[in-house]
């Protein structure tokens, strides 16, 4: 039972390359969302999906884009990288009914 | 807007006293609230969520909601609790039923 799986683990970019975060989640969870952690503000959200062709934008979304084809796959893409965007990222997908989030494995983004 | 408080960044405790981890919000509505934890370099896991009223690993935690806290609880703290809670809540309204985090408490057991 794999859950919620993201790659890459590490990634260490340079200002203004681009490249997309992967998330996929096995339970056919409707919710996903994307989070980055950052010390001493916790997670914030990015961006999230309530179902497949449905997205929206969370607290801190400019710099990245989603999307959501289908219900297993959510990725972030980073439009052009910046400094500001090191960062831990979380994918995170839930039922919308209730009950806890599963979270993935994170990503260590840096960039350079 | 919803927001949640955790006001301590930092915890220390000796192995064997009582830990509490506060947790304040603000939300005008009735919120779900959970509390998650993050060992060291490992994914956020579900602790606990106020609905269920249970205790695990010997956690607990009561909503109160005059006060609108959600403080974590354990009587005897042990080093393998030393790890990141993070209070989290949940809106009931509207399609957007997303998470909102506070900035997380390092709690460190000391032996």
């Amino acid at each position: 039972n794999a859950g919620v799986t993201q790659t890459p683990k590490f990634q260490v970019l340079k200002t203004g390359q681009s490249m997309t975060l992967q998330c996929a989640q096995d339970m056919n969870h409707e919710y996903m969302s994307w989070y980055r952690q950052d010390p001493g503000m916790g997670l914030r959200l990015i961006h999230y999906s309530v179902g497949a062709g449905i997205t929206d934008q969370g607290e801190v979304p400019n710099g990245y884009n989603v999307s959501r084809s289908t219900t297993e796959d959510f990725p972030l893409r980073l439009l052009s990288a910046a400094p500001s965007q090191t960062s831990v990222y979380f994918c995170a997908s839930s039922y919308p009914r209730g009950g806890g989030a599963f979270f993935g494995q994170g990503t260590r983004l840096t960039v350079v | 807007a919803q927001r949640v408080t955790q006001p301590e960044k930092l915890l220390s405790v000796f192995k064997g006293a009582p830990v509490e981890l506060k947790c304040n919000y603000s939300y005008s509505g009735s919120p779900e609230l959970f509390w998650y934890v993050q060992y060291s370099r490992q994914r956020l896991q579900l602790l606990l969520r106020h609905i269920s009223r249970e205790s695990i690993k010997g956690f607990t935690a009561d909503l109160n909601k005059g006060e609108t806290s959600f403080h974590l609880k354990k009587p005897f703290a042990q080093e393998e609790d030393s790890a990141m809670y993070y209070c989290a809540l949940r809106v009931s309204s509207g399609s957007a039923r997303q998470l909102t985090f506070g900035s997380g408490t390092q709690l460190t057991v000391l032996p």
